[in-house]
């Protein structure tokens, strides 16, 4: 099975900072990288498909970047609607999937 | 507008059964792969299930293989969810999501998310 890191786990930050989250894959994974946002109580949306496609809708503050096994999200300016959990998918092993533990996101 | 509706939650007891429903509407249903997807009190995303299009192909993660049974109705645009011998770590909000890529487009990812509902396995 191929297991997912991202780090850090948490991460606060200001309004207007630039944040990077990491998420690791135990083997290689090609460019089968997503990232999801979660907000409390709301269901995931989907931010990032193939490492750096941004879904339609989604501001262009974020950034996604990486290959094989290491990969980073980028939120250049963060808003505060961008305080919220992260989490990266691997779909390299379709149609079976693994998520990140999740990046939870604070306002400091 | 894509709209999946999630619904038959509830509470249940250890060892009991439950059937989950997605309603889905605004797209052609048949013609995607769907998935569940769920998430424990306080914790991550967790991939449950996953069905073709035509429903022919199943698949399970290994935490619920022989206890969960994915199916799906395309005459009434719903995806299910069967689930017995229900255990304590099974609670969770389940969410059903849309597949879209594959069959090597080279991407696959999950466009669109129910929102989601809750499973409770307590005596």
């Amino acid at each position: 099975d191929i297991q997912m890191t991202q780090s850090p786990s948490s991460l606060s930050a200001s309004v207007g900072d630039r944040v990077t989250i990491t998420c690791r894959a135990s083997q290689a994974i090609s460019t089968y990288l997503n990232w999801y946002q979660q907000k409390p109580g709301k269901a995931p949306k989907l931010l990032i498909h193939a490492v750096s496609n941004l879904q339609s809708g989604v501001p262009s503050r974020f950034s996604g970047s990486g290959s094989g096994t290491n990969f980073t999200l980028i939120i250049s300016g963060l808003q505060p609607e961008d305080f919220a959990t992260y989490y990266c998918q691997q779909s390299y092993t379709t149609p079976m999937y693994t998520f990140g533990q999740g990046t939870k996101l604070e306002i400091k | 507008e894509v709209r999946l509706l999630d619904s038959g939650g509830d509470l249940v007891q250890p060892g009991g059964s439950l059937r989950l429903s997605c309603t889905a509407s605004g797209f052609t249903f048949r013609m995607y792969a769907m998935n569940w997807v769920r998430q424990a009190p306080g914790k991550g995303l967790e991939w449950v299930s996953g069905i073709s299009g035509s429903g022919s192909s199943t698949f399970y993660a290994d935490s619920v293989k022989g206890r969960f049974v994915i199916s799906r109705d395309n005459s009434k645009n719903t995806l299910y969810l069967q689930m017995k011998s229900l255990r304590a770590e099974d609670t969770a909000v389940y969410y059903c999501a849309k597949r879209l890529g594959g069959g090597g487009s080279g991407y696959d990812y999950f466009d669109d998310w129910g929102q989601g509902t809750l499973v409770t396995v307590s005596s």
